[in-house]
């Protein structure tokens, strides 16, 4: 099984809904990410989470929430979608006790999500 | 924000070729670089990290140089064979920062 996983993996939907994209972990690490990725640019930070407490946001934000409803559940939503906002999206996890041991920060990441506004 | 960039942007080589391709960061304030390998529809999953200027890694065909000072790493990949064809993205983590600034990515695909 996965350790991190993404639903759904793919999600059309219309402009001025809602919609929810879910990522849950099973490797026990504290910090999850939320990139989009679009073509021609790299991976974009759009929110991270350090701990459940803790919701940082990214380089893009607007138009985004997150939840962390426990360490290995990471929630991204839309509040009302746009078609600018159609991409790819993964979900990342990483371990600080490593990061700090190692100096480092090695992300996991989901399968992606691939949504569509129409 | 600090840009990273990776060239070619693809490159389609015939199995049996030996290819290359480079990754550009800011040296300042450099921390370590991330390689990854994506194939559609999958995870990226890391390939390597790198932190000490002259550093060298590898695993299996795949190779990666790192030269802090002028801000470039070197991917290698010897003997292409067709599972090989994937998106080798690359990401640099700047110092005092736990984010990862990613490039665009190489698009290899190996023919066979």
């Amino acid at each position: 099984d996965a350790d991190v996983t993404q639903t759904p993996r793919n999600r059309i939907t219309k402009t001025g809904k809602r919609i929810m994209l879910e990522c849950s972990q099973t490797k026990g690490h504290d910090r999850m990410y939320w990139y989009r990725q679009d073509p021609g640019l790299g991976l974009r930070l759009i929110y991270y989470s350090f701990d459940v407490k803790d919701i940082n946001k990214g380089e893009i934000s607007d138009g985004y929430s997150v939840s962390r409803q426990a360490q290995a559940k990471f929630s991204l939503s839309l509040e009302s979608a746009i078609p600018n906002q159609t991409a790819l999206y993964f979900c990342a996890t990483s371990d600080s006790s490593t990061a700090i041991s190692s100096g480092y920060n090695e992300q996991f990441f989901g399968p992606g999500t691939r949504l569509t506004v129409l | 924000i600090l840009n990273v960039e990776q060239s070619p942007q693809s490159l389609h080589v015939q199995e049996g070729d030996s290819t290359n391709f480079t990754c550009s960061f800011p040296s300042s304030n450099f921390y370590a670089l991330h390689w990854y390998r994506w194939e559609t529809a999958k995870s990226p999953e890391a390939l390597f990290v790198m932190t000490l200027n002259g550093d060298e890694k590898k695993k299996g065909r795949i190779s990666a140089t790192l030269n802090t000072k002028e801000g470039y790493s070197y991917l290698y990949i010897k003997g292409s064979q067709p599972e090989d064809s994937a998106t080798y993205l690359c990401a640099s983590h700047p110092y005092n920062t736990d984010k990862l600034i990613f490039g665009t990515g190489t698009r290899l695909q190996v023919f066979p």
